[in-house]
């Protein structure tokens, strides 16, 4: 099973939709947990971080299942400027009981809005 | 603007050269971190620094050699490359290695011919 998966898509949604990415890990002794955002031929940014008690910013929400090992993106009211990849990314400790972390990615979920 | 600046942008080269790859971040930062981004396969960590020591070797191979002078800036020293090692290779920092926010520079575009 791979570290961390997710849906390649595409996904191509029109102005306005709603949109779901959805991710999964199978380290059940992940630490944290973020979403980034790659738009194309551009480096990373961090989108958001997750938390157990879930996150909103603005028309982004994140959602994190400790039980299920499952990470989900929600966004509303999509923009045209929200076309880029998502990725999916995790910190596992490096060492037991350590404090370095190692941040896996997904391959990420390209996603286009279309007007 | 990014607060970690990689050069070059661009590289081209023979299987038979050496070259190196440089990373500076402006930020303070006390983590440092190389990763390959091939097409259709997710970020792959190579080397991880913190406070100027390597901490992760990922089983890159030895034809990649990174250096680490001092906490602002990382070098990856390239030699004898296969033409699948072509990729973008990016850098990051990151305050701390757990449960933080890597920035990223933007990266250095090898083609290996």
């Amino acid at each position: 099973r791979k570290e961390v998966e997710q849906d390649p898509g595409p996904f191509n949604v029109p102005e306005g939709a709603t949109v779901a990415f959805n991710c999964t890990y199978s380290n059940s002794a992940s630490q944290s947990f973020f979403w980034y955002r790659q738009d194309c031929r551009k480096e990373p940014k961090l989108l958001m971080s997750v938390y157990s008690s879930g996150n909103e910013d603005g028309r982004f929400t994140a959602q994190l299942n400790r039980a299920s090992q499952y990470i989900s993106l929600l966004i509303r009211d999509s923009k045209l400027s929200d076309s880029a990849t998502y990725l999916c990314v995790v910190n596992n400790y490096l060492h037991y009981g350590g404090s370095q972390g190692n941040l896996i990615f997904g391959k990420g979920t390209k996603l286009s809005v279309k007007p | 603007e990014t607060g970690v600046t990689q050069t070059p942008r661009h590289l081209v080269m023979g299987m038979t050269n050496k070259k190196s790859l440089k990373c500076e971040q402006h930020l303070g930062h006390n983590a440092m971190y190389w990763y390959k981004q091939s097409a259709k396969k997710p970020l792959e960590l190579m080397f991880v620094y913190s406070l100027e020591e390597r901490v992760e070797n990922n089983s890159v191979p030895s034809r990649f050699s990174p250096e680490c002078p001092n906490s602002s800036h990382l070098f990856l020293h390239l030699h004898t490359l296969q033409p699948e090692d072509s990729a973008l290779y990016l850098c990051a920092s990151s305050q701390g290695t757990g449960n933080t926010e890597a920035f990223f520079g933007q990266g250095t575009r090898l083609t290996v011919v």
